[in-house]
């Protein structure tokens, strides 16, 4: 199982909003609806920002959105502050019962 | 609250093994599946297989089979990964994860670096 593919890098001004994609197949991104991302700030443990494409979990801002259209997922983060600066993974379940991660991508706030 | 604390960091040599523990606390431990990740140094995230805590069937993802094994203790609400044959490329933080809505996983350890070196 190949890892999603996302851009390495994305940078953004304060206020501004970026949007991240995560590019699979059929088989996993295009196939279900069950996209996950993934906020990791250096030397911390992955967090939980979005499930099932365009979920928020409680304690999450709304500043952060999710979408799928067809096999590529999007997170958007609107308003963009400074601690939104690390690295975002998307994940998705695939037609293997598994689960496979994005590449991850560098947010930097200018 | 949900907690996951795993074990602490571990110095190995080639070929040795090293088994790393995910003490889960603030709920039923056999409700949730528990997933295991790898992180290489600057590296991405890796999902390397789950484990049903109630069954202890596990799941493993390519690359990450034979010398890779998930196990239970449901007495103490703890998930192991053991990790035979150690090779210098398995250097890596391994995170433990549960679910938390469907698959997303929305709890996780703090995470245990496992070094490889002679």
């Amino acid at each position: 199982q190949s890892a999603l593919t996302q851009p390495a890098s994305v940078s953004g001004s304060p206020g501004q909003s970026i949007t991240i994609s995560c590019t699979g197949t059929s088989s996993d991104v295009g196939g279900y609806n069950y996209v996950s991302w993934y906020q990791q700030h250096p030397g911390k443990a992955p967090k939980l920002m979005i499930y099932d494409v365009n979920k928020r979990p409680s304690g999450v801002s709304n500043r952060f959105s999710g979408s799928k259209s067809g096999n590529t997922a999007s997170l958007t983060i609107s308003g963009l502050q400074a601690e939104d600066e690390a690295d975002y993974y998307c994940s998705s379940y695939t037609s293997s019962s598994t689960y496979v991660f994005g590449t991850g991508t560098k947010v930097t706030v200018l | 609250q949900v907690q996951l604390v795993q074990s602490g960091s571990e110095l190995k040599k080639p070929g040795a093994s090293v088994k790393v523990s995910c003490k889960a606390s603030g709920y039923t431990f056999t409700s949730y599946t528990m997933n295991w990740v790898r992180q290489a140094p600057g590296q991405g995230l890796e999902w390397m297989g789950w484990i049903n805590t109630n069954t202890g069937s596990p799941t493993y993802a390519q690359g990450f089979t034979g010398r890779f094994v998930f196990s239970l203790d449901t007495s103490v609400s703890t998930a192991y990964l053991q990790i035979s044959s150690l090779k210098a490329e398995d250097t890596a933080v391994y995170y433990c994860a549960r679910e938390a809505y469907g698959g997303a996983k929305g709890y996780w350890g703090q995470g245990t670096l496992v070094t490889v070196s002679s």
